[in-house]
């Protein structure tokens, strides 16, 4: 059972474009949405994590937007560079933060 | 610190080989995971460690799959008999609980089995 969907599946967006990734959870018991950044050849890496408690969270160009009610969340890059070329992965977990549910991921390319 | 450590990097087997993948979480960490990464199924947990005690394996695909974690230092995933099918990217993450839970990937080992 798919318990994160997650799209697009693929994004080409120029530099300083903001690509935007959407993902949708079905289980409103999900406390803790991170999303997670994977560069080729690697493992991936913490970007940024959102509690439902807020509807919005920036750190640096990443900013994720939260609708509860909806049961969706998104996450903007302002700016892009070619250097946020990468495999972007939403997830959710709950209670205890200890098994992560992924989305499908979405491979971004920024064209120069 | 190191990171995750995973060994080997790269492995290349053929079918009905045993496949033992190796990962050493990053040190005060209780809680280790397994994935698996393939385009067709994307990231896949196949089992979770809490406290050197496996707390879920429902992600485990099947009885040749089985994974162990004797001291909370280190962890192996072993596949017995190999299949083609099991080609994929390997990777095992960790995490302190108290900390958000953020999981800490290692490098992955790429398997290919002939």
């Amino acid at each position: 059972q798919q318990q994160v969907k997650q799209s697009p599946q693929s994004l080409i967006v120029q530099k300083g474009g903001i690509p935007i990734i959407n993902c949708a959870y079905e289980n409103t018991a999900f406390d803790y949405f991170p999303w997670y950044q994977q560069f080729p050849g690697k493992g991936p890496a913490l970007l940024i994590a959102i509690r439902p408690d807020v509807s919005e969270k920036k750190e640096g160009r990443f900013t994720i937007s939260f609708n509860k009610s909806a049961k969706q969340f998104s996450l903007h890059i302002m700016d892009s560079q070619p250097g946020d070329s990468a495999t972007y992965f939403c997830a959710a977990s709950k209670g205890g933060y200890q098994k992560v549910t992924f989305g499908t991921g979405t491979k971004l390319q920024v064209i120069p | 610190d190191a990171g995750v450590i995973q060994s080997p990097r790269h492995e290349v087997t053929e079918m009905g080989q045993e496949v033992t993948l190796r990962c050493k979480p990053i040190s005060g960490h209780n809680s280790l995971f397994w994935y698996r990464q393939t385009m067709m199924r994307g990231l896949e947990l196949l089992i979770y460690f809490n406290n050197n005690v496996p707390i879920d394996d429902s992600g485990m695909p099947e009885d040749r799959f089985s994974a162990k974690m004797p001291n909370a230092s280190f962890s192996t995933l072993k596949i017995q008999p190999s299949e083609p099918r099991d080609s994929a990217v390997y990777f095992c993450a960790s995490s302190s609980t108290g900390v958000e839970g953020t999981q800490y990937f290692g490098p992955g080992t790429r398997l290919l089995v002939l």
